[in-house]
């Protein structure tokens, strides 16, 4: 596609429900980050992937979140039992190649609200 | 732990007045970007400097880097009502480290 994708843009879920977020990368791109952002606060570094390498989970705040990626192109978050904390922009980026010298794009997030 | 911290965190001007952002880092890096935000959504793209350059430009944007000092600047110059927004410079911690690191943004408006 045109530019990383993000599905849905907005989800309210119930406390403990389980939730699903999507990413659909840009074709080729090899890396691909999850970060979460809470209202006017930075991005925080939830996971990466990087080809077939196993992912970098080291930001990953709890095992309630889980994420994989499919073919190596779209990835899926999983929130288990959210909590009202979990409320957040969760976003997505994709790079060609993981390496810092090249550009992350960026979709426009998913807002998480959790009541 | 965060890697880049801006610095102010708010800055309001008027337009045609230039804005400058800091971004201050803990450990050496590889290179170091910097990113807008409009409206708490996806994140645009702006400029990369690696850590062996200094300065970079691109239109009205210059990016300086002082690596002894572990400091980055950007500068808008002549500033429109379209350049409100926030602005966050991303970093690795060098070494095989390839995850951007963001901080907390700078907020700009740019009153019209």
């Amino acid at each position: 596609g045109a530019g990383v994708s993000q599905s849905p843009s907005n989800k309210v879920t119930e406390k403990g429900k389980d939730v699903e977020l999507r990413c659909d990368p840009i074709s080729g791109h090899t890396a691909l980050y999850w970060y979460r952002q809470s209202l006017g606060q930075g991005l925080e570094f939830l996971i990466y992937f990087q080809g077939n390498s196993a992912p970098d989970k080291s930001g990953l705040p709890s095992d309630r979140f889980s994420a994989e990626r499919t073919g190596g192109s779209v990835s899926t978050l999983t929130i288990q039992r959210t909590q009202q904390e979990d409320s957040a922009v969760y976003l997505c980026a994709s790079s060609l190649i993981g390496q810092l010298n090249t550009e992350a794009f960026f979709g426009q997030g998913t807002r998480l609200t959790v009541v | 732990s965060q890697q880049g911290e801006e610095d102010p965190q708010a800055l309001s001007i008027q337009e045609g007045e230039n804005a400058t952002m800091n971004c201050s880092y803990k450990t050496s890096i590889n290179n170091l970007q910097w990113y807008r935000q409009n409206s708490g959504r996806g994140l645009v793209h702006l400029i990369l400097i690696r850590s062996n350059e200094r300065e970079k430009h691109s239109g009205r944007l210059r990016v300086t880097l002082d690596t002894s000092k572990k400091s980055s600047s950007l500068l808008i110059t002549a500033s429109r009502a379209a350049d409100t927004a926030s602005y966050f410079c991303a970093t690795d911690e060098g070494g095989g480290s390839y995850i951007p690191t963001f901080g907390r943004g700078t907020s700009l408006i740019v009153h019209p």
